[in-house]
């Protein structure tokens, strides 16, 4: 089976502070992805990686960067965390061809 | 328009069938997809279909792909109190290959009642 793992399932950090948010990936994925779920506007994707040390931008990667040192880990960075990033964060990763996307459990991060 | 778009409710007795429905924008999509979210849990992905299909039936799951009028459906058969969770379906657009991304709706809330 798949294991996606996320290193924290909550968060609680002070605005201005710099977040990083980590996932890693058991089965050599070459595909990996950040979203973000709010209530009522469903999953949207912050950023996305295709192999190690690359990254496109999805829908909403303002506040939000990336890191894709390995193949099994792909990194979340709040550079200044501000209230209005306080949201689960899910990361997953792909299977080749038409497989879906395996997610993590989520972190809940709150900024105060 | 842009989205995919679910119903947001559903609410079912134990040992119905329950059906959920989803509208997609892209006809060139490959697959699409459906994920079920337990409270407090990441997606875990049920099931999928490629875009040349019109059904697929695994155990109790049946998806049927409307492709002429971008219509997906999720049909649970004797469903379960275990069922009640959060069912999004998604659409896989652009790229090709290994590339491309989901596109995913809000989301339907499935309520189980004893």
């Amino acid at each position: 089976d798949v294991k996606v793992t996320q290193s924290s399932r909550y968060l609680v950090k002070r605005t201005g502070e710099k977040v990083f948010l980590e996932c890693v990936q058991d089965m050599d994925h070459e595909n990996m992805f950040w979203y973000r779920q709010d209530p009522g506007l469903g999953l949207r994707l912050i950023y996305f990686s295709y192999d190690v040390k690359m990254k496109e931008k999805g829908d909403i990667p303002e506040g939000y960067s990336v890191s894709r040192e390995k193949k099994e880990r792909f990194s979340l960075i709040l550079e200044s965390a501000s209230t209005n990033q306080t949201s689960m964060y899910l990361c997953a990763s792909r299977a080749p061809a038409g497989g879906g996307q395996y997610f993590g459990p989520g972190t809940r991060l709150t900024v105060l | 328009g842009e989205d995919v778009e679910q119903s947001l409710f559903l609410s079912v007795r134990e040992g119905d069938s329950s059906v959920i429905n989803c509208t997609y924008t892209d006809s060139s999509s490959t697959y699409l997809y459906w994920y079920k979210q337990e409270p407090g849990a990441g997606l875990q992905l049920l099931t999928y279909i490629f875009s040349n299909m019109d059904m697929k039936q695994d155990q109790r799951l049946t998806v049927l792909l409307n492709k002429k009028d971008k219509h997906l459906s999720l049909r649970i058969a004797d469903t379960q109190t275990g069922d009640s969770a959060i069912y999004f379906c998604a659409e896989r657009r652009g790229g090709s290959g290994n590339t491309g991304k989901l596109i995913f709706g809000q989301g339907t809330t499935l309520q189980v009642k004893p």
